[in-house]
């Protein structure tokens, strides 16, 4: 595609549910990354996706969230058993290598409101 | 603890104003710097900065890195109300192989009419 799209737009759920969030990155592009943006914070890094797999978990908070990444291309990200403080933007990237300095273009993100 | 420290956390300028967004780092494996406006969802790319001194320049945006002292500013200069949003600064961490990047808390700027 032309850019990035991630799906939901906006998502409200309640305490206690799981939710997925899809990301569609730039066709070609290798390098997939997730972040999480908190209300009045910069982003924070989740995870980070070479191809299908994951080499870069550090930034998931806890074990309820996780991430697949099929075909090289689409990924979803899971959140089980959603807690108020999981409300945020999460915001998707792709870059076409992964290689350190290279641009990341991002999606416009979902916003996620816990209930 | 590698970090992205940006400042002012907000801004409120008129439009004709020039502006100097600052953000400084520590970061072990420093690689890059990249500025992004965020106006509503998605950051769109500004500047990537790897050479002190170099100023980049797009229009009424310009940015500069110091590599001795650690710090980055984005100007605007001849402010418009559609410069209005979140600036991010972010960093590339050489450390992880992965291209991630570290972003400060960003500085909101509001221009008005």
């Amino acid at each position: 595609g032309a850019g990035v799209s991630q799906s939901p737009s906006n998502k409200v759920t309640e305490k206690g549910k799981d939710v997925e969030l899809r990301c569609d990155p730039i066709s070609g592009h290798t390098a997939l990354y997730w972040y999480r943006q908190s209300l009045g914070q910069g982003l924070e890094f989740l995870i980070y996706f070479q191809g299908n797999s994951a080499p870069d978990k550090s930034g998931l908070p806890s074990d309820r969230f996780s991430a697949e990444r099929t075909g090289g291309s689409v990924s979803t990200l899971t959140i089980q058993r959603t807690q108020q403080e999981d409300s945020a933007v999460y915001l998707c990237a792709s870059s076409l290598m992964g290689a350190e300095g290279e641009t990341q273009y991002f999606g416009p993100g979902t916003r996620l409101l816990v209930l | 603890e590698d970090k992205v420290v940006q400042s002012p956390l907000s801004l409120v300028v008129h439009e004709g104003d020039t502006v100097t967004l600052n953000c400084s780092y520590e970061v072990t494996n420093f690689r890059s710097l990249l500025w992004y406006k965020q106006e509503k969802k998605a950051p769109t790319f500004l500047f990537m900065l790897t050479s002190s001194g170099i100023e980049k320049k797009s229009g009424r945006l310009s940015s500069i890195l110091d590599k001795k002292e650690l710090f980055s500013i984005l100007n605007i200069t001849a402010t418009q109300t559609g410069d209005s949003a979140i600036y991010l600064c972010a960093v590339g961490d050489g450390s992880s192989n992965t291209g991630k990047l570290i972003f400060g808390q960003g500085t909101t700027l509001q221009v008005k009419p």
